[in-house]
């Protein structure tokens, strides 16, 4: 079964409104968990990384204050695309990996954002 | 950002012929990861090689590193159509956690 389950899968907004993105670690407790982004054909661009119990850090060009995260337990991440615009429009993407080095990541099923 | 290029960007073969994809990278890594992903999904997981193993396989997939070049190789044997989807390596180097991603390939088998 899935160890990253991330939640919706796909969204439609209205130009302005704000989305929440879910991500939860369902098989161990993920004090880190990352947000990808990814536009048709393209690879996985991170955005930022969630801590549990502070702030995230934020890939350069990133905007933070659009871009909400939240990671308030250890099983738990949310995403919220903030007065979300057609440009928004993409393919989100959370991951988590167990603190030991050389682990592989797990990945949500992803959230297809559109924006009208 | 992108740490490394993969080629082909696309590769189509016939079913149960070899794929190979090519990875290349810039820093020093940890080690080195490929992924999958079908098409408007999540990626899952295929195979990790350490900075200090050459080669590794499981199954159908066989994984070579090369760290005095930095690149990598992904070759998927006797494909099949359901081989079709978008590989990925990833890089992870020093402390940090999140994982660096390649261009990607993009593979399609034809039944």
């Amino acid at each position: 079964g899935a160890v990253v389950s991330q939640h919706p899968s796909w969204v439609i907004c209205k130009s302005g409104t704000s989305v929440k993105i879910e991500c939860r670690s369902l098989d161990f407790q993920a004090t880190t968990m990352f947000w990808y982004r990814q536009f048709p054909k393209q690879s996985l661009m991170l955005m930022a990384t969630s801590n549990e119990g502070s702030k995230a850090t934020y890939e350069q060009g990133v905007e933070k204050d659009k871009f909400l995260i939240n990671h308030a337990s250890l099983t738990l991440s949310t995403l919220t695309v903030t007065s979300a615009h057609p440009e928004d429009s993409s393919f989100y993407i959370c991951s988590a990996r167990r603190q030991a080095m050389n682990t592989e990541a797990f990945f949500g099923q992803g959230t297809r954002l559109t924006v009208v | 950002s992108q740490q490394g290029e993969e080629d082909p960007q696309a590769l189509s073969i016939q079913e149960g012929e070899n794929a190979t994809m090519n990875c290349s990278y810039k820093t020093s890594i940890n080690n080195l990861q490929w992924y999958r992903q079908n098409s408007g999904r999540g990626l899952v997981h295929l195979i990790l090689i350490r900075s200090n193993e050459r080669e590794k396989h499981s199954g159908r997939l066989r994984v070579t590193l090369d760290t005095s070049k930095k690149s990598s190789s992904l070759l998927i044997t006797a494909s099949r159509a359901a081989d079709t989807a978008s590989y990925f390596c990833a890089t992870a180097s020093g402390s940090a956690r999140q994982l660096t991603f390649g261009s990607g390939t993009q593979l399609t088998v034809l039944p």
